[in-house]
């Protein structure tokens, strides 16, 4: 199956900084992204997502990159706030079973004030 | 609109006890999951269901069973609860199809096994 790994686990970073999560996959028939926001004791929330046939992504203060060739993509985050200090989560999903989402380890963002 | 519900929040089992966590949905999804989350790792996979009466084996079947009687509810069970179960445990519902619905989860099930 597919098998997803996440990098760093844990990244502090000073307000106002950028921050970078990293994901690398190995089933090339991935081909759909998600990113999601985990606050401390509260449920994963979806915050955004790329396809396979799409290179960058943005939303506001947040952009995903995907890299097909490599298999990994990415997590940018500008301007970081206090409030972006939660665990992240990568996911990739192949095109042959669309019920299985297969999680990245996580990353622990600390934005220090 | 209360989205994904869990019961209950918290359990303490001690080994070779059994129970069932249920999951509730009220957005009329048909697709149903049951995640576990471990510590250093990213949620994994139990079973999931695509509608009323069908289930099928996630990544990490063993030890558990799931039913899904009415299309709003999905049931997780263990019959013999073992310490290595000791896990938080999510449900998600999403609409159905290839495309990329979100999928909406619960607030999860902390249970420890003793």
């Amino acid at each position: 199956g597919e098998n997803v790994e996440q990098h760093p686990s844990t990244l502090s970073v000073q307000e106002g900084d950028s921050a970078v999560i990293k994901c690398t996959y190995s089933d090339s028939a991935s081909n759909y992204f998600p990113w999601y926001k985990q606050e401390l004791g509260k449920r994963p929330q979806l915050i955004i997502d790329i396809r396979s046939n799409v290179g960058e992504k943005k939303d506001q203060r947040i952009a995903v990159t995907l890299n097909k060739t490599a298999k990994h993509f990415s997590l940018h985050i500008t301007e970081t706030q206090p409030e972006d200090s939660a665990v992240y989560f990568c996911a990739a999903r192949t095109l042959y079973n669309f019920n299985k989402f297969y999680f990245g380890s996580g990353t622990k963002l600390n934005v220090k004030p | 609109n209360a989205g994904v519900t869990q019961t209950p929040k918290f359990r303490v089992l001690k080994t070779g006890q059994s129970m069932t966590l249920l999951c509730a949905q009220d957005m009329n999804h048909e697709y149903m999951y049951w995640y576990r989350q471990d510590p250093g790792m990213g949620l994994r996979l139990i079973h999931y269901s695509v509608g009323e009466g069908t289930t099928a084996k996630g990544e990490v079947p063993d030890g558990y069973n799931v039913s899904r009687l009415k299309k709003q509810n999905f049931l997780l069970g263990l019959e013999s609860a073992a310490p290595s179960q000791t896990s938080v445990y999510f449900c998600a519902s999403r609409r159905p199809g290839a495309e990329d619905y979100e999928q909406y989860f619960g607030p999860g099930t902390r249970l420890t096994v003793t």
